[in-house]
């Protein structure tokens, strides 16, 4: 298996509180993605980043922002989460361009009260 | 869907009996791929399918792809109880979107 690392794995948490989601990756690949997934939706991509500092929005982003100041870490974080917010979020990374194969983390169960 | 459909959603068979998914999708693509997902983990990548390419096979599986219809199928022959897990297509360039998944099981 890739070695991926979420943290946290499960969170419960307040409508409005400030929410930082990690993943950490000891592969050195460049590509390094935020997804959600709901029921009923599949996977839907928050945002990605193509380098240390090189972040771009995906299909959803409203309330979310990343940073990557690192290679090896990516973060995802929500600056006033809300009960929509609630959800299962994955981490993947990738070697080369976006359109290949990804590997995936274990996932962080979000709760938003 | 904006994001394309997978069908069936949910697929129920026995053991040693083959399993086909169904796979649509929007845009034009480079790829196409597949993963699978156990309950409680992340997606693990099966197989990716050139856009120039009509079949592809490993293992088990066997992967068609038409462009001209914009649709995918994968099929699982001789299935174990281990194959139970949700399978997702997923396509793109700079903005990988997924299908809705099926969820297959299979009973010993």
């Amino acid at each position: 298996d890739a070695g991926i690392t979420q943290s946290p794995r499960h969170k419960v948490t307040e409508t409005g509180t400030p929410v930082t989601l990690r993943c950490h990756q000891t592969e050195n690949h460049r590509y390094m993605y935020w997804y959600r997934q709901d029921p009923g939706h599949g996977l839907r991509l928050i945002h990605y980043s193509y380098g240390v500092k090189d972040t771009d929005k995906g299909e959803v982003s409203d309330g979310y922002s990343v940073s990557r100041s690192k290679t090896e870490d990516f973060l995802l974080t929500l600056e006033s989460a809300t009960s929509s917010q609630t959800s299962v979020y994955f981490c993947a990374i990738s070697e080369s361009q976006t359109n290949q194969p990804q590997h995936f983390g274990d996932g962080t169960r979000l709760s938003i009260l | 869907s904006q994001q394309g459909e997978e069908d069936p959603q949910a697929l129920s068979i026995q053991e040693g009996e083959n399993a086909t998914m169904n796979c649509s999708y929007k845009t034009s693509i480079n790829n196409l791929q597949w993963y699978r997902q156990n309950s409680g983990r992340g997606l693990v990548h099966l197989i990716l399918i050139r856009s120039n390419e009509r079949e592809k096979h490993s293992g088990r599986l066997r992967v068609t792809l038409d462009t001209s219809k914009k649709s995918s199928s994968l099929l699982i022959t001789a299935s174990r109880a281990a194959d139970t897990a949700s399978y997702f297509c997923a396509w793109g360039n700079n903005d990988m979107r997924f299908g809705a998944g099926t969820r297959l099981t299979v009973k010993p």
